[in-house]
């Protein structure tokens, strides 16, 4: 079955570091890869998202590479910001149906 | 941001009583889902509807019903709940227009504790 694995949490930094966030997937086929964001008491929010290979999605200074040679979609940011501490979420949805499968979650950390 | 309200947000009740939680979309969209949070182990799906009347299961279904008799509202029932259900709880939704695209958005989420 479907699988998403993401380093686990929690990644504490300083504000204007750079953040990288490791995601892998185990999945058949081409599968659309998604990472939301959840703010403290609040529900997952879209932050980007990549439906085929070598795709980058991108948002709010955040970035990700769909790869499939190393079943990856790392997320990045040059410079993390107080606002950014969150928990995110890499999440996977294969092409057989709307079914997403999310990892673990990270919890991020931002320290002024 | 999508349309989508949960109620109740707040619950407490006690083992072996029946509790049910609704989620009302605006987005008149074809599918609907309830996920359950949990630490360590992200979101896992507990059932989900493709349509009215048309649900099914997903990998965390035993406990748990739905119903869905309007496009707008999702229920979700707990027919007698246990201290493992305690989590929080929270409902998507989706278009279903494009496999490849489609996207799910998120409801703000009902805290459950059953003591």
């Amino acid at each position: 079955g479907n699988s998403v694995t993401q380093m686990e949490g929690p990644v504490t930094l300083s504000e204007e570091a750079f953040l990288t966030i490791n995601c892998t997937y185990t999945a058949t086929g081409y599968p659309s890869l998604f990472w939301y964001v959840q703010y403290p008491g609040e529900g997952l929010q879209l932050l980007l998202k990549a439906t085929k290979a070598d795709d980058k999605g991108s948002n709010k200074g955040f970035e990700a590479t769909y790869r499939k040679e190393t079943t990856s979609f790392h997320l990045e940011k040059g410079s993390v910001q107080v606002s950014d501490s969150a928990v995110y979420f890499c999440a996977l949805k294969d092409n057989a149906g709307n079914m997403l499968t999310f990892g673990g979650g990270t919890r991020l950390m931002v320290k002024p | 941001d999508a349309g989508i309200t949960q109620s109740p947000r707040h619950k407490v009740t006690e083992t072996g009583t029946p509790v049910t939680l609704r989620c009302h979309q605006t987005e008149n969209h074809r599918y609907m889902y309830w996920y359950r949070q949990d630490p360590g182990h992200g979101l896992r799906l507990i059932h989900y509807s493709y349509g009215v009347k048309d649900t099914d299961k997903g990998e965390v279904s035993d406990g748990y019903s739905v119903s869905r008799s309007k496009t707008e509202d999702f229920l979700l029932t707990l027919e007698s709940a246990t201290s493992s259900q305690t989590s929080v709880y929270f409902c998507a939704i989706s278009s279903g227009t494009s496999e490849s695209t489609d996207t799910q958005y998120f409801g703000p989420g009902t805290r459950l504790t059953v003591l």
